[in-house]
């Protein structure tokens, strides 16, 4: 089955760190990865994607690569700021991507 | 244009009531989906509709949960006689008509409802 594991937060890193939020992925056939953003009382809101294996999606400084040997799709930022604390969900859709499995969330607060 | 609308926001039942939640897609969008998020937990896949018709409801509780989403007005997602276990956030997603030769179709996501089941 498909399912995604994502590392447990909250994880609280100083202005200007780099990031990694880890993000693993099980799935049949061929699956899109996703990473989705929630700020505090919104929906969430698409990040960055990526369809297959080797693409690298980028958004705001953001970057993920999908990983087939390694089942992965870390998240990665140079440089967060203050305004990147939210919650980061990584996800993947099924092959007709009408169903999507989130991981279960990672809190990141960036501290000033 | 606007976003996904969902109503309410927040909704308080007693466990045995029935809860309503609302979700109005984006404008042009045909295709909704249904997710629940547990407290500390991701969000799970319930179910997913086009106009009148329902395409694929493997996550959805056998007992209790229903949805709808007929031709005019919001999809509805009802919850009968509620349990403590049904308090969740509930959000909605949209997305518009697959393009031809397209398969990848981005899910917009509505604010979400918070039930709490007293």
């Amino acid at each position: 089955g498909n399912s995604v594991t994502q590392m447990e937060g909250p994880v609280t890193l100083s202005e200007e760190a780099f990031l990694t939020i880890n993000c693993t992925y099980t799935a049949t056939g061929y699956p899109s990865l996703f990473w989705y953003v929630q700020y505090p009382g919104e929906g969430l809101q698409l990040l960055l994607k990526a369809t297959k294996a080797d693409d690298k999606g980028s958004n705001k400084g953001f970057e993920a690569t999908y990983r087939k040997e390694t089942t992965s799709f870390h998240l990665e930022k140079g440089s967060v700021q203050v305004s990147d604390s939210a919650v980061y969900f990584c996800a993947l859709s099924d092959d007709n991507f009408n169903k999507f499995y989130f991981g279960s969330g990672t809190k990141l607060n960036v501290k000033p | 244009n606007a976003g996904v609308m969902q109503n309410p926001r927040h909704l308080v039942r007693r466990r045995g009531q029935e809860a309503r939640l609302r979700c109005s897609p984006m404008k042009g969008h045909s295709h909704v989906y249904w997710y629940r998020q547990l407290p500390e937990e991701g969000l799970k896949f319930m179910v997913y509709l086009q106009k009148e018709n329902i395409i694929d409801e493997s996550g959805m509780p056998k007992e209790r949960f229903s949805a709808e989403f007929p031709k005019e007005g919001p999809s509805i997602l009802r919850i009968q006689q509620v349990v403590r276990g049904d308090s969740a956030a509930y959000f909605c997603a949209s997305s518009p008509p697959s393009p031809s030769g397209s398969a990848y179709n981005e899910q917009f996501f509505g604010p979400g409802t918070r039930l709490t089941v007293l």
